[in-house]
């Protein structure tokens, strides 16, 4: 089945810079890839996904990549900002359809400090 | 538009007891879907559904768990005989493509 491993699992930045997140998956029927925002004790929200027909996709200060080849993709924050501390997962489709199941990374714990 | 509604948010069994979890769908959604996430662990495929059909049940133990999602009324989780194990945050999405929104998630403690 799918698996999806998710790096690193700790990310520690200073305001302003950068934050990149990277995920491998095994399933190369997988054709939809979901990031995930979850502050504590709330719920997961949606930040961008991307489909396997495209390889970058951007809204604002935020960017993912996908490499189908290589089967991984990269969440990107540009100039992070103190309320972007969060935990970050990715996920990936076990199936090659809407409506299928998610299969999730562990998560990275980011904190950015001021 | 209302979003995913879960109840209880807070749900507190003792060992052996039945804990019942319920979800209501985005108005328009079809799909609800039930994952488990254990204390800083990311969250764990248990089910999939549309009205009436469990469409992937894959994630899901064999035993005391069930689901349901019935033409009237929201998608219910059960879970029979209850065990320390349990406890947990349980959530359910929605979608009616490809993405899925998640609810407030119920909490369950098993004492």
């Amino acid at each position: 089945g799918e698996n999806v491993e998710q790096h690193p699992s700790t990310l520690s930045v200073q305001e302003g810079d950068s934050a990149v997140i990277k995920c491998t998956y095994s399933d190369s029927a997988s054709n939809y890839f979901p990031w995930y925002k979850q502050e504590l004790g709330k719920r997961p929200q949606l930040i961008i996904d991307i489909r396997s027909n495209v390889g970058e996709k951007k809204d604002q200060r935020i960017a993912v990549t996908l490499n189908k080849t290589a089967k991984h993709f990269s969440l990107h924050i540009t100039e992070t900002q103190p309320e972007d501390s969060a935990v970050y997962f990715c996920a990936a489709s076990i199936k090659n359809q809407a409506g299928t199941a998610l299969i999730f990374g562990k998560g990275t714990t980011l904190s950015v400090s001021s | 538009n209302a979003g995913v509604m879960q109840n209880p948010r807070h749900l507190v069994r003792r060992r052996g007891q039945e804990a019942r979890l319920r979800c209501s769908p985005m108005k328009g959604h079809s799909h609800v879907y039930w994952y488990r996430q254990l204390p800083e662990e990311g969250l764990k495929f248990m089910v999939y559904l549309q009205k009436e059909n469990i469409i992937d049940e894959s994630g899901m133990p064999k035993e005391r768990f069930s689901a349901e999602f019935p033409k009237e009324g929201p998608s219910i989780l059960r879970i029979q005989q209850v065990v320390r194990g349990d406890s947990a945050a349980y959530f359910c999405a929605s979608s009616k493509g490809y993405e899925q929104y998640f609810g407030p998630g119920t909490r369950l403690t098993v004492t």
